[in-house]
């Protein structure tokens, strides 16, 4: 059973570079993609980008620019990298799993790491 | 992009009743649309995925349906640990996308 332990710190200050990690646990890294979402205190999901362990990326646009995901296989590591962080990255940072199926390029995201509350703040 | 739009944004129940949960996508989606579960403190849970397929250890009384641009999140008969928010995600194009969520409270 995969398991997904994240790290970080909880406090990034403004202009600085956010830096998370999620280590897997319970099945080889190399299997699937790995993606990173976020959750504003009380507001909506948002899709960060996800990886694979070749170093395949794909980054939703809006963070695109500011935004690096890498894989260390040796490891068994994804990592999440946010430079020039304002107070609107201030959220609840998750890792998860991408798992495909259903029929076609259904995906969908499990299991996720337990969220790092990230607060952008002097 | 994809909007996903979710109503109700809060619905209040009881033990026992019946609700409907709907998501509307800004485009058709097929059916590659999931729903997760997300209780106070703790990360989002997959349900349902590809619409309609029960996620392994979901229990029964969840059911999902649809295709296209409009589906459904049923829970045939509340149980107290249903209380949660409930969440529709498209995973057709990039960037994947959420509805704004469901507050399911007693």
């Amino acid at each position: 059973q995969v398991q997904l332990q994240q790290s970080g710190p909880g406090l990034v200050k403004p202009s600085e570079t956010l830096s998370l990690t999620c280590t897997v646990s319970g099945d080889s890294i190399s299997r699937y993609y790995w993606t990173w979402l976020r959750q504003p205190p009380g507001r909506d999901l948002e899709w960060i980008g996800y990886v694979y362990y070749t170093g395949s990326t794909n980054y939703n646009s809006s963070l695109k620019s500011r935004l690096t995901m890498s894989v260390d296989t040796s490891k068994s590591q994804f990592s999440l990298t946010l430079t020039s962080v304002t107070a609107a990255d201030t959220a609840f940072y998750y890792c998860a799993r991408v798992v495909f199926g259903g029929g076609g390029g259904n995906n969908w995201f499990d299991p996720w790491g337990q969220g790092t509350l990230v607060i952008v703040s002097t | 992009d994809i909007q996903m739009t979710q109503s109700p944004s809060s619905l209040s129940a009881s033990v026992g009743d019946r609700v409907t949960i709907t998501c509307r996508a800004s485009h058709s989606i097929n059916n590659y649309l999931n729903w997760y579960q997300q209780k106070v403190g703790e990360a989002p849970k997959v349900l349902i995925y590809a619409a309609s397929t029960l996620q392994t250890g979901v229990p029964s009384r969840f059911s999902g349906s649809g295709s296209g641009t409009d589906f459904t999140l049923t829970i045939a008969s509340l149980e107290p640990e249903d209380f949660a928010s409930y969440y529709c995600q498209q995973s057709f194009s990039t960037p994947y996308s959420f509805g704004q969520g469901t507050k399911l409270e007693i």
